[in-house]
């Protein structure tokens, strides 16, 4: 069975600070992987995703993930963070291949703090 | 464009009783997938729809859980005889197509709670 691991629950950085958020999976096949974001009061929205190519992703926001395939790894990274990143963050996987109907598994969310 | 819509946005119930939770999805959408988001269990998949079957129902939790599509558009999500645990915020999302490769996009969620 497929599942995603996020190791961070509870993140709290100052404005201009460097953040790294960890995501790894487990699934025995290839993946797509996904990193949502839920900001307070909204619905979740799509950061970034990967399918294929290079394994560096760019999403909205300054925000872009890295696949290593090696590590069973999609962790998220911003350069340098804002108040308004404040919110939740979901890693999210799905299984690719035949008969796959594209459900998301995701991992438990990290919330990320902003202080100004 | 309009975005997936829910509804109700808050339900609040006794325990024992029935819900019904909707979801539009985007006009075009043939995909829908229900998700539930709780406290203790994160976000977890329920149910699938591609037009109007369900090939995934792998997620309901229990046979108290069920759910339809009509006309490849709405869906209702029916909850019967509620629990307490049954208490989340209930996600819709669609997609342009089915399997892996298409963006789902989520709704506002519907927040229940069974008291």
């Amino acid at each position: 069975a497929q599942s995603v691991s996020q190791h961070n629950h509870h993140v709290i950085l100052s404005e201009a600070a460097s953040l790294e958020l960890g995501c790894n999976y487990s699934y025995g096949g290839t993946v797509n992987l996904f990193w949502y974001v839920q900001y307070p009061g909204q619905h979740l929205q799509l950061l970034l995703k990967y399918f294929s190519g290079d394994p560096l992703v760019k999403g909205i926001k300054g925000f872009e993930a890295e696949f290593i395939k090696s590590k069973f790894s999609f962790n998220l990274r911003k350069p340098s963070v804002q108040w308004s990143d404040t919110a939740e963050y979901f890693c999210a996987v799905n299984a690719r291949g035949s008969g796959n109907t594209g459900k998301l598994i995701f991992g438990q969310g990290t919330t990320l703090q902003v202080k100004p | 464009g309009a975005g997936v819509s829910q509804s109700p946005s808050n339900k609040v119930t006794e325990k024992g009783k029935d819900v019904e939770l909707r979801c539009d999805p985007i006009s075009g959408h043939t995909a829908l997938y229900w998700y539930r988001q709780s406290l203790g269990q994160g976000l977890e998949f329920l149910i699938y729809f591609q037009g109007n079957s369900a090939p995934d129902k792998s997620g309901l939790p229990s046979d108290r859980f069920s759910a339809e599509r009509t006309g490849g558009s709405v869906s209702t999500l029916t909850i019967q005889r509620t629990q307490q645990e049954d208490s989340a915020v209930y996600l819709c999302a669609s997609s342009l197509g089915a399997g892996v490769s298409y963006e789902q996009y989520f709704g506002p969620g519907t927040r229940l709670t069974v008291t």
